[in-house]
C-alpha cells in the first residue's frame, strides 16, 4: 500500500462548480497535511495546510481532515479555469526528522 | 528576487556521463532538500540537509551525492548517468527540518534531466 494515495484523474468540472479532491494516507502517526498545486512545467506551491480534525477554509479553498479515517480532502469552490493544475497531497511522516511524503497528484481540469 | 533557484533548467546528456545541479536559496532557511519527480508526476524526497548536515538520505543509488557547502547552497552530483535518471529534480528549502509540524517547503523551478 502506498503511503499517500490519490486518484490521478483527470477530474473534470465546469467553471463555477465545486471540485473535490481526496487523499488517503497510511501512517496513523502523521500530524500535518499539505496540499500543493503544480501547474504544468512549474514547481509545486503550497496552497493549504491542516493539522486539526475538521475543516479549514482559506478563500475558495477548504481543507478537510479526518484522522480516524485517515483521509484529507480539498474542496475548491467556484472553480475557475486557472485552477486547472495537478494537486499534490503531502503528509508529514516522522522518521526522526520529519519528511514530506507526496501522493501522485490529481489532475484537475476546469472547463469554461 | 528568486527565493530558490536552480541551475541548469534543462540538462541533456549521454548515458555514463557525470553531471551536477546547483541550488541556492536566499530565504535564510536552515533546511534544504532534493526531490525527484518522475514522468508520472510522483514527487519523492532524496536528501535533506539541515545547516549543512545530512539529515535525510532516502534509498537512492550511491551514484547520487549531495553536497552542502553552506546552508544557502545544496548541490547534487550524479555519476554514471542512466536512462532511469531522466526526471525533473527539484530543490526546496524550509525554515526548519520539520521539527515542528508546520514545515512549508519552497520549491525551486526544477531541472529537467534527460539521459540519452
Amino acid at each position: 500500500q502506498k503511503e499517500v494515495e490519490q486518484n490521478s484523474g483527470p477530474l473534470s468540472v465546469p467553471e463555477g462548480a465545486i471540485a473535490s479532491l481526496n487523499c488517503t494516507y497510511s501512517d496513523r502517526g502523521s500530524q500535518s497535511f499539505f496540499w500543493y498545486r503544480q501547474y504544468s512545467g512549474k514547481s509545486p506551491e503550497l496552497i493549504m495546510f491542516i493539522y486539526s480534525n475538521g475543516d479549514k477554509e482559506d478563500g475558495r479553498f477548504t481543507a478537510q481532515l479526518n484522522k480516524a479515517s485517515q483521509y484529507v480532502s480539498l474542496l475548491i469552490r467556484d472553480s475557475q479555469p486557472s485552477d486547472s493544475a495537478t494537486y499534490l497531497c503531502a503528509v508529514m511522516v516522522n522518521t526522526g526528522f520529519q519528511k514530506l511524503v507526496f501522493g501522485t497528484g490529481t489532475r484537475l481540469l476546469v472547463s469554461p | 528576487d528568486t527565493a530558490v533557484s536552480q541551475t541548469p533548467k534543462y540538462l541533456v546528456t549521454q548515458m555514463g556521463n557525470d553531471k551536477s545541479i546547483k541550488c541556492e536559496q536566499n530565504l535564510g532557511h536552515d533546511t534544504m532538500y532534493w526531490y525527484k519527480q518522475d514522468s508520472k508526476k510522483f514527487l519523492k524526497i532524496m536528501f535533506s540537509y539541515n545547516n549543512k548536515e545530512l539529515i535525510i538520505n532516502e534509498t537512492v543509488p550511491n551514484r547520487f551525492s549531495p553536497k552542502s557547502p553552506d546552508k544557502a547552497h545544496l548541490n547534487l552530483h550524479i555519476n554514471s548517468l542512466e536512462l532511469g535518471d531522466s526526471a525533473v529534480y527539484f530543490c526546496a528549502s524550509s525554515q526548519d527540518g520539520g521539527r515542528t509540524f508546520y514545515n512549508e517547503q519552497f520549491f525551486g523551478p526544477g531541472t529537467r534531466l534527460t539521459v540519452l
